[in-house]
């Protein structure tokens, strides 16, 4: 079965640090990955994703992700952080196995709080 | 331009009411979501249009009824609704590839802004 695993409920970070937000997977073929953040009262944006390639993959807003196959990961990465940045961030992954019903999995959230 | 839009933003309604939600996307996508967010939690998936067409419908209580008019709108029409189904209701969007009826893995799915719904 597919899972993702987002082992922190909440990240604290001072502005202007690098913040990491962690994220494992679980999936029999070969996983999409999917990184979303959600403002309060908001919808999903998307951040950016993992197909295939490239092990580093940059997306909005200066973040970017490591896709790590020997340690299923795909931790979320940003060099400087800003409070801008404080939100909902969640993890997704798709399987490319025969188990793939196209439905996006979900991880549980991790709280990005960037105090000044 | 990657934009759904969803009406109303707020939406309070008691047990007995009837209502709708609506979500509209132009970005000729062919694959549409509605999901069920509590606060704080991962979306829940509820129901997949697909060309149109119910493709996955995840055991949602028939209180809910999901509608796709054409291409680019999608309805969730709301019946005896109880206060437990308070929530933000989500709609989403995917470009649709490939063998008619399976979803893509790589594709993006694309939110929009949501509905806050509250049944009293």
């Amino acid at each position: 079965a597919q899972s993702v695993a987002q082992p922190e409920d909440q990240v604290n970070v001072a502005e202007g640090n690098p913040l990491t937000v962690k994220c494992t997977y679980s999936v029999s073929g070969n996983p999409y990955l999917f990184w979303y953040v959600q403002y309060p009262n908001r919808g999903l944006q998307f951040l950016l994703k993992y197909i295939t390639g490239d092990n580093l993959v940059k997306g909005s807003y200066g973040f970017e992700a490591e896709f790590n196959k020997s340690q299923t990961s795909f931790h979320l990465k940003k060099p400087s952080a800003l409070v801008s940045d404080s939100a909902l961030y969640f993890c997704a992954v798709r399987d490319s196995g025969s188990s793939n019903t196209g439905k996006l999995i979900f991880g549980q959230g991790t709280t990005l709080q960037v105090k000044p | 331009d990657t934009e759904v839009t969803q009406t109303p933003k707020h939406l309070v309604m008691g047990m007995t009411n009837k209502k709708s939600l609506k979500c509209e996307q132009h970005m000729g996508h062919r694959a549409m979501y509605w999901y069920k967010q509590k606060a704080k939690k991962p979306p829940e998936l509820m129901f997949v249009y697909s060309y149109e067409k119910l493709s996955i419908n995840e055991s949602v209580p028939s209180r809910f009824s999901p509608e796709c008019p054409n291409s680019s709108l999608l309805n969730l029409h709301l019946h005896a609704l109880q206060p437990e189904d308070s929530a933000l209701y989500l709609c989403a969007s995917s470009q649709l590839r490939g063998v008619p009826g399976q979803l893509p893995a790589t594709d993006t799915q694309y939110f929009g802004p949501g509905t806050r719904l509250t049944v009293l």
